[in-house]
């Protein structure tokens, strides 16, 4: 079965930018989703086929996918960015999930 | 604006049948361009896709593997609601479960329910 590796945390601080990768195998040949879930709620998508915002997604998330990896990237990190997200691809009739990051802006 | 009300019991006994539901409103269950998805997720587990059903033309279902023999979901097209009945649980079942809206080509789950922690225990 298909997996998606991201590292378990990220650390950024207020007004910095925070990226957070997303590896799997021959990943940029697949559209990827990425979803913010903060304590206690469900998860929001952020970021879908690669690199579109939803409507209502601040301007300051943004994606990238090439290669074996995908980037979320938040550019002037705020503390209301302070979540959970996860990356997902449809593969083999599934949606995969990633392994998920704690983002943490301190 | 599309939204999904979740409902259903949130303690099960081993063995029985986990049963959820999911009312869609703003939306169609019959959408020729949706797809209508249960996610569980647990610490053990992270967030797993358990299955969706969407028609086009006529109903179809895809499952995932981990809970095919154990899993159904089903529309319910006079309520605009769509059904997760997930046999033989056991403590290993115990999680949140989400019901989501998918689209094709890449959009992923727009929309998600507000979630169900459902602990299976006697």
């Amino acid at each position: 079965s298909y997996e998606l590796t991201q590292p378990p945390s990220v650390s950024v601080s207020p007004g910095q930018t925070a990226s957070i990768t997303c590896s799997g195998d021959k990943l940029g040949d697949k559209y990827v989703c990425w979803y913010q879930q903060k304590a206690g709620q469900s998860p929001v998508q952020v970021i879908y086929q690669d690199t579109k915002r939803p409507s209502g997604i601040p301007e300051r998330f943004s994606g990238s996918n090439s290669g074996n990896k995908a980037t979320l990237t938040i550019s002037g990190a705020q503390a209301m960015d302070e979540a959970d997200y996860y990356c997902q691809v449809w593969d083999s009739s599934s949606y995969v999930f990633g392994t998920g990051t704690k983002v943490t802006v301190l | 604006q599309v939204q999904l009300q979740q409902s259903g019991p949130g303690l099960v006994k081993p063995s029985q049948t986990l049963s959820l539901t999911c009312a869609i409103s703003g939306d169609s269950v019959s959408s020729n361009s949706a797809a209508w998805n249960w996610i569980r997720q647990s610490p053990s587990r992270g967030l797993e896709w358990l299955g969706r059903t969407y028609y086009r033309s006529k109903w179809y279902n895809d499952y995932a593997v981990s809970v095919k023999s154990r899993i159904t979901i089903k529309p319910d097209t006079s309520k605009n609601q769509f059904s997760l009945q997930l046999n033989s649980v056991t403590p290993e079942d115990t999680a949140v479960f989400y019901c989501a809206r998918g689209g094709e080509g890449g959009v992923g789950l727009d929309v998600w329910g507000q979630g169900t922690t459902v602990t299976v225990s006697s």
